[in-house]
């Protein structure tokens, strides 16, 4: 079963905006992951917080997360046409499971 | 090499049909996964090997059958299918568990169930 859902559902942003997407889980974590998905190919990792991290960044990453509210966020700055895919968040305890995933489009 | 190398990348199978998913790793890494995953819906966890032993199976019918024959490769055997069935299937590898590290996907098989 899914392990919780992501906010939104889509975003709809034009290029130079920032996107910031919001994941919530339902079990106790070891880590949190994030991950992007072009055209339901393969996931790509983007980057993984640690259940005693508050906040991590990557380029133009910035993931933050809040173990008391089981969430997370995930924000892009400054947002290319490139960006346009679908993210998932992964809860990862003894094994990873996904959220419900967030549709980007950057218009150019 | 970082890549995780899945096979066919689009199979067509009837319902009595037998057929092979293979998935192959050269990084290392020791922990290998299958996800299946509809049009715009998660992944959902299939299947989880850690040293080529099945760790992990999120109560998956028989009718799949996933074999691990070294720490390199994964298949998933398919027998008996049905329409349902059809999906992106995805394999992943990991250098650790998921619940130390993140992982390596593959551009996945698009299976069609006739």
């Amino acid at each position: 079963s899914q392990q919780g859902e992501e906010d939104p559902q889509a975003l709809s942003i034009q290029e130079g905006e920032n996107a910031t997407m919001n994941c919530s889980y339902k079990t106790s974590i070891n880590n949190l992951q994030w991950y992007r998905q072009n055209s339901g190919r393969g996931l790509v990792h983007l980057i993984l917080i640690r259940s005693n991290e508050r906040e991590k960044h990557s380029g133009r990453l910035r993931v933050t997360l809040d173990t008391s509210k089981k969430s997370s966020s995930l924000l892009i700055t400054a947002s290319r046409a490139a960006d346009t895919a679908s993210y998932f968040c992964g809860a990862a305890g003894n094994k990873l499971t996904f959220g419900g995933g967030t549709r980007v489009l950057v218009k150019p | 090499d970082t890549e995780v190398t899945q096979t066919p990348k689009h199979l067509v199978m009837g319902m009595t049909n037998k057929k092979s998913l293979k998935c192959e790793q050269h990084m290392g890494h020791r922990a290998m996964y299958w996800y299946k995953q509809k049009a715009k819906k998660p992944p959902e966890l299939m299947f989880v090997y850690s040293y080529e032993k099945l760790s992990i199976n999120e109560s998956v019918p028989s009718r799949f059958s996933p074999e691990c024959p070294n720490s390199s490769l994964l298949n998933l055997h398919l027998h008996a299918l049905q329409p349902e069935d059809s999906a992106l299937y995805l394999c992943a590898s990991s250098q650790d568990l998921a619940d130390r590290v993140g992982l390596f996907f593959g551009s996945g098989t698009q299976l069609s169930v006739l």
